[in-house]
């Protein structure tokens, strides 16, 4: 069975911290994505990246970096997170059509 | 600029009824893809149902169909013979085909759907 792997399911961090949030696909897809969930605001594009080394910002990337070293990993940092960024992260992979999630990240930062 | 938008932030539905929550959309490409998903209390993105734009069609799957309008820009999800299991936040997400779009989705801000016994 195809799968997106997020490495943790809850997360608290302290404001300050550098945090990484770690996903991994094992589709072999192009294309990933991270995603911040919100109440009243559905999921927001933070950043994707459609290659290896390739990175592309979404609507929402002011205070996250990400990584892609291989294709099958994407990893989202937080350089300095503040409590504004608690939330519930989101990864996707795609390859055109079809789009697999992970089961997210529920990050609270105090 | 592309946009996706639900009006509706909750829907309460009698098992065994059908219900339709609404999407519209905004987008000047000819080219793109609707999707909808839907998010039980664990979590999980469920895929749902698929419409391409140029679909001549509307989608079904199962109790699922989509109610393409494409002059109105709407995507309306219609589930048939509600189940207690349908109770669920359900977003409307579109997917660009233009090139440089590289597949991103762009989400609505989702309905909760209560189904009631």
């Amino acid at each position: 069975d195809v799968k997106v792997t997020q490495s943790s399911r809850y997360l608290v961090k302290r404001t300050g911290e550098k945090v990484f949030l770690e996903c991994v696909q094992d589709m072999d897809h192009e294309n990933m994505f991270w995603y911040r969930q919100d109440p009243g605001l559905g999921l927001r594009l933070i950043y994707f990246s459609y290659d290896v080394k390739m990175k592309e910002k979404g609507d929402i990337p002011e205070g996250y970096s990400v990584s892609r070293e291989k294709k099958e990993r994407f990893s989202l940092i937080l350089e300095s997170a503040s409590t504004n960024q608690t939330s519930m992260y989101l990864c996707a992979s795609s390859h055109y059509y079809g789009y697999t999630f992970g089961s997210g990240t529920r990050l609270t930062v105090v | 600029a592309q946009k996706i938008t639900q009006t509706q932030p909750g829907m309460f539905v009698q098992e065994k009824e059908a219900v339709t929550l609404d999407c519209t959309y905004d987008t000047s490409d000819p080219s793109y893809g609707l999707f909808w998903y839907k998010q039980p209390s664990s979590g999980e993105m469920i895929f749902l149902i698929y419409q391409g734009s140029y679909d001549q069609q509307n989608a079904t799957e199962g109790r699922y169909s989509l109610n393409f309008q494409k002059a109105r820009k709407s995507a309306n999800l219609v589930i048939s013979a509600s189940q207690l299991g349908d109770s669920a936040m359900y977003f409307c997400a579109m997917r660009s085909d233009s090139r440089g779009g590289y597949n991103k989705l762009i989400f609505g801000a989702g309905t909760r759907l209560a189904v009631h016994p």
